[in-house]
């Protein structure tokens, strides 16, 4: 079955300090990988997109790092900000249907 | 600001009730898709609209249903209201058809169902 699992459930970190939200998926074939930060009662904002050919992507203080032979990925935030208080969405493009496959999220609280 | 919008922010309504759920994709952008988020449940796509015409369907209930008018907003209906139909409903828009092009998603609605 394709599924996308995601560690922790949830996190609380201090500000300034980095964490790294875990992914794992069974999704197979595998077409990419995005993750997402959802603020709380809002809409998901992407923040990267990686495919089968990509180990690591940035976006500022957010890296993405992807090991397809082991269909894993993290998403590493360094020196965290109380803005990254937020849920973290893996999404997994892929399967026989190739849909997208949400995992449940990470929620993160950063605190001073 | 993704640029899509969604009304109303938040609806309150009673079992068996049916309420209409309204998005405005981003400027250019032909596709329109619709997830519910339940507590503590990710994302469930529901229904993808391209150019006026349903293109995919997901895990949507037979009482709910959508569609997408010539001006490219979308309605989502919602009949025969349940208690677990409460959750926060996001629309989505992106410029093709398909999964390749990036998804906007908008501020949701969040609807209440007592």
């Amino acid at each position: 079955k394709n599924q996308v699992e995601q560690s922790p459930q949830s996190l609380i970190i201090l500000e300034g300090k980095n964490c790294t939200l875990q992914c794992n998926y069974t999704v197979s074939p595998f077409s990419n990988l995005r993750w997402y930060k959802q603020d709380t009662g809002r809409g998901p904002v992407s923040l990267t997109i990686m495919t089968f050919s990509e180990n690591t992507k940035s976006n500022g203080r957010y890296t993405a790092t992807l090991d397809a032979d082991t269909k894993q990925s993290s998403l590493h935030i360094t020196a965290s900000q109380l803005s990254d208080s937020a849920s973290y969405i893996c999404v997994v493009r892929g399967g026989a249907t190739n849909k997208l496959i949400f995992g449940t999220g990470t929620l993160l609280a950063v605190q001073p | 600001d993704s640029g899509v919008t969604q009304t109303p922010k938040h609806l309150i309504t009673a079992t068996g009730q049916r309420v209409t759920l309204r998005c405005s994709p981003r400027s250019g952008d032909l596709s329109v898709y619709w997830y519910q988020q339940s507590l503590d449940q990710g994302l469930q796509f529901l229904i993808h609209y391209y150019n006026g015409e349903e293109r995919a369907k997901g895990n949507i209930l037979e009482r709910f249903s959508a569609q997408q008018f010539p001006d490219l907003h979308s309605e989502l209906n919602l009949s025969s209201l349940e208690l677990g139909d409460s959750a926060l409903y996001f629309c989505a828009s992106s410029v093709g058809q398909t999964l390749s092009y990036e998804q906007y998603f908008g501020p949701g609605t969040r609807l209440t169902v007592t």
